[in-house]
């Protein structure tokens, strides 16, 4: 059973950059799309968020409202892919997950999910 | 952007009862791209229905999803306590890849 497991700072400061890694086990990166997923921690409620997905390729797309400070990349090598956020402010505080995608088969739905990683964008 | 709006925002009812949860889209949703989630506190949400009414591998013929165009359900025929939790619905019929805001299942 495939799993995804989270892992960068958990401190950011403001206008820096936010660095995440999610490291797969358990399977193979191949066929799949691999995406970030944030929750916001503010009332009234908890959204998620999709920040973008990365196929196995390397091809990518990402959420419009934060296409120009969104980065995913893969190595599949390293059986990893990775988020980079720029310029960071405290609305960028949240729970970031990275999850997996089959694709076209499943509708995009995500079927395997990390834990989670709490980001905190403060100086 | 496809807005998903999903009521009631809190539910309240008794184990054994059977739940309804709505999903609204703002425009027409190719059910094929309509999935359904379940997140308990502190953990990350888990796939309950994709396609709009297919279950996830291991998910109790309890939870059921239909739906079709603008308006999706996802139905608990009768409550379990473990199903009290947050449930989602996301869609990717157009990018970008949209969530709900979430219906809270409490108890009563």
């Amino acid at each position: 059973q495939v799993q995804l497991q989270e892992s960068g700072p958990g401190l950011v400061e403001p206008s820096a950059a936010l660095s995440l890694t999610c490291t797969v086990s358990g399977g193979s990166m191949s066929g799949y799309y691999w995406s970030w997923i944030r929750q916001i921690r503010q009332p009234p409620g908890k959204g998620l968020e999709w920040l973008g997905y990365v196929y196995y390729s390397g091809s990518t797309n990402y959420n419009p409202s934060l296409k120009s400070r969104v980065t995913i990349s893969v190595d599949t090598s390293k059986n990893q892919f990775s988020l980079k956020l720029s310029s960071v402010t405290a609305a960028d505080t949240a729970v970031y997950y990275c999850a997996r995608a089959p694709g076209y088969a499943s509708g995009w739905s995500h079927d395997s999910w990390g834990q989670g990683i709490l980001v905190t964008v403060s100086s | 952007e496809i807005v998903l709006t999903q009521f009631p925002g809190t539910l309240s009812l008794s184990p054994g009862h059977r739940a309804t949860l709505s999903c609204r889209a703002s425009q027409n949703v190719d059910s094929r791209y309509l999935a359904w989630y379940q997140q308990k506190p502190g953990q990350a949400p888990r796939l309950l229905i994709y396609g709009a009414s297919n279950r996830a591998t291991g998910i109790p013929d309890r939870f059921s999803g239909s739906g079709s165009g603008t308006d999706f359900t996802l139905t608990i025929s009768r409550v379990e306590p473990e199903d009290f939790a947050l449930y989602y619905c996301q869609q990717y019929a157009g990018s970008p890849l949209t969530f709900g805001q979430g219906t809270k299942v409490e108890i009563k």
